[in-house]
């Protein structure tokens, strides 16, 4: 059983198209989360909706919207789609206690947008 | 601003040999630390985690971590390498509590253990 699933695995795409990624888990955690990874690796919070709210909005350019339709979709639709928007895009979830020892992360196998 | 510092891209150990990954963090408040694993074209896996108690937190796969406060430390270890262990490893932190909650994460160091 797949935890945390994201579609599509791998996305080719033109620049100035739209496109989006989608992500579902069947965790039944009440917190999921957008991470962009860089060609060198480095993973950073782009987005976090609790229980559909927005909760983290890093500073994102507004081309990246994020959509949830219930607490276990979160998805990613991206605008005008430019050369450095290339890169790997995870899927997270979690439990979001006020002090809860349980909340752990649980990461989606990724989406690899190339944008040419 | 909470942050976290990977200081080696990289590690190489020989299988059988003991490991280290190092980290150090900086956050407001008491820290929430995590180990993750990356391995080639997969997401992140959790390997184990601090919230409080024991200094000593033991994970997945053999490996353990070890949180020295006065350091601001939470290296991750393993007695004994296997080359399966090869892969990106992310240390991460967040406070234990307050509005900005997220995870933030190390630049990561991959680990390479040669037959």
């Amino acid at each position: 059983d797949t935890a945390v699933s994201q579609t599509p695995k791998y996305l080719v795409t033109q620049m100035g198209n739209d496109k989006s990624i989608k992500c579902e888990q069947n965790l039944g955690h009440d917190t999921m989360y957008w991470y962009k990874q860089d060609s060198k690796k480095f993973l950073k919070i782009m987005f976090s909706y609790n229980n559909k709210e927005l909760i983290i909005n890093e500073t994102v350019p507004n081309r990246f919207s994020p959509k949830s339709p219930d607490k276990a979709h979160l998805n990613l639709h991206i605008n005008s789609l430019e050369l450095g928007d290339s890169a790997v895009y995870f899927c997270a979830s979690s439990q979001w206690g006020l002090y809860s020892s349980t909340d752990t992360q649980y990461f989606g196998p990724g989406t690899r947008l190339t944008v040419l | 601003a909470q942050s976290v510092a990977q200081p080696e891209d990289q590690v190489n150990v020989a299988e059988g040999n003991p490991l280290t990954v190092k980290c150090t963090y900086s956050v407001s408040g008491n820290p929430y630390l995590f180990w993750y694993v990356q391995y080639p074209n997969r997401g992140l896996q959790f390997l184990l985690k601090y919230i409080t108690g024991d200094n000593l937190v033991k994970g997945s796969y053999g490996f353990e971590a070890e949180f020295n406060k006065s350091q601001t430390s939470f290296h991750l270890k393993k007695p004994s390498a296997l080359v399966s262990d090869s892969a990106l490893y992310f240390c991460a932190v967040r406070p234990e509590s307050g509005s900005a909650r997220q995870l933030t994460f190390g630049s990561g160091t991959q680990l390479t253990v040669l037959p």
